[in-house]
This record gives structure tokens, sequence and C-alpha cells, in this order.
């Protein structure tokens, strides 16, 4: 089955910096890969996606870039902030068998934007 | 959108006895829906995938005698933990794929046993 890693575990930024967070997959034909921030006791909230016939995908402050001959993905958060704080999970799955396409998760990043 | 309504949200029961966490799909209909339990500060780990009208298919490791699933209709899944232990006190979280590349989650069972 498909197997993520994620890296760093925790991740401690100034607000304004930028923070970077890696993941490598093992299944080839994973094809869906997002990305999730979870606060405390809540549900993981979708905050980008990224395709396998898409190497990058940027939505406002937030970025994903894609290798899929490397198998793998990063998450690019720029001009961070306070509210940033949160554990960030990415994603993967090989989504050709429609509805009954499980995710697998990486092991979390807890991002920690100071002040 | 699509949103899948989880209950209770939180529940404290008491060692050896059972506890029923349910989903239900509001305005869509989830033939799939993904159990997953996440110890604190740990990951989401999926647990079983219940399939509408068929048995339910675990993750390795998981006892399908313990963690009972029942997806008897196309808005409604179920998780029983049966015979709770302490060690079983997580976070449990279902979820569902909505079609295309879509996954939506339920709020969460935060399940404390005494």
């Amino acid at each position: 089955g498909e197997n993520v890693e994620q890296h760093p575990s925790t991740l401690s930024v100034q607000e304004g910096d930028s923070a970077v967070i890696k993941c490598t997959y093992s299944d080839s034909a994973s094809n869906y890969f997002p990305w999730y921030k979870q606060e405390l006791g809540k549900r993981p909230q979708l905050i980008i996606d990224i395709r396998s016939n898409v190497g990058e995908k940027k939505d406002q402050r937030i970025a994903v870039t894609l290798n899929k001959t490397a198998k793998h993905f990063s998450l690019h958060i720029t001009e961070t902030q306070p509210e940033d704080s949160a554990v960030y999970f990415c994603a993967a799955t090989p989504s050709n068998t429609g509805t009954a396409s499980k995710l697998t998760f990486g092991t979390g990043t807890r991002l920690q934007v100071t002040l | 959108g699509a949103v899948v309504s989880q209950h209770p949200s939180r529940v404290i029961c008491k060692s050896g006895t059972s506890v029923k966490i349910e989903c239900r799909s509001l305005d869509f209909q989830a033939t799939t829906m993904f159990w997953y339990r996440q110890f604190p500060k740990q990951s989401l780990m999926l647990m079983a995938t219940s399939n509408e009208g068929s048995k339910a298919t675990y993750e390795q490791g998981v006892e399908k005698d313990k963690f009972l699933i029942n997806h008897a209709s196309l808005t409604l899944s179920t998780l029983t933990v049966t015979s709770a232990h302490p060690e079983d006190s997580s976070f449990y979280i279902c979820s569902a794929n909505v079609g295309g590349y879509g996954y939506t989650f339920g709020s969460g069972t935060r399940l404390t046993v005494v």
C-alpha cells in the first residue's frame, strides 16, 4: 500500500517568513495530493491540492509543488501569520478507484509562527 | 457543499461498555465511508472502509470484532467500539469521497474510556 513520509515534524518560523513542508510517497499510482490544516480537536481542512498532471499550484500565500519522478511534493506558505499556526498533513491517493480511493496521510508537521 | 455530520462529538464511557459513533452524509449519497483514528499528536490512521450494503474492509492490525462497522444505507455509516478499554481512547473521524478528488470529513468524536 501507499506510504507517505512528511518532514519536518515541527517547524517554527517568525511571522512574515516562509515555511516549507515536504512529503514523499511510495505508490506511483497515486495521482491526487491534498494538504490539510488541522487545529486541535477539529476536523482536517483542505487548504490546497494538486493532481499528478500539474507540477505546481498556487493560491494566494500557499503553493504546492509536485515532482512525480521523484515522488515528492511540498507545501510552501509565504508571509506566515500567527493564524497559520496549526498541524499540517499531506496525503496521497490513487483516485482511479473513484469513491473507494482511500487517503493515506503523512505524519504531520506542527507549525508555530512566532511574533 | 457535501457535508458529513458526525455524532457524538464527545463521549465518556466506562471500561467494558460499547460506544456507537454515527456519520451521516447530509446532502449526498456516500457509498463508501472511511473511518480514521487519531491519537494525540499523531496522524490520522485509516481503520476501515465501510461500503454500503456489504462488509467493511479493515486495515491490517485492526480488530474487526472490536470495531464493528455498519453501512446500511447510502447516508449512514456507524462505528461501534465494543468492550472499550482505556487504550481505545482516541479521536475518531469519518470521511467520504464526494466524487472526483474531493473528500469531506466529519467533525470527529473524542472518545474517553475510564
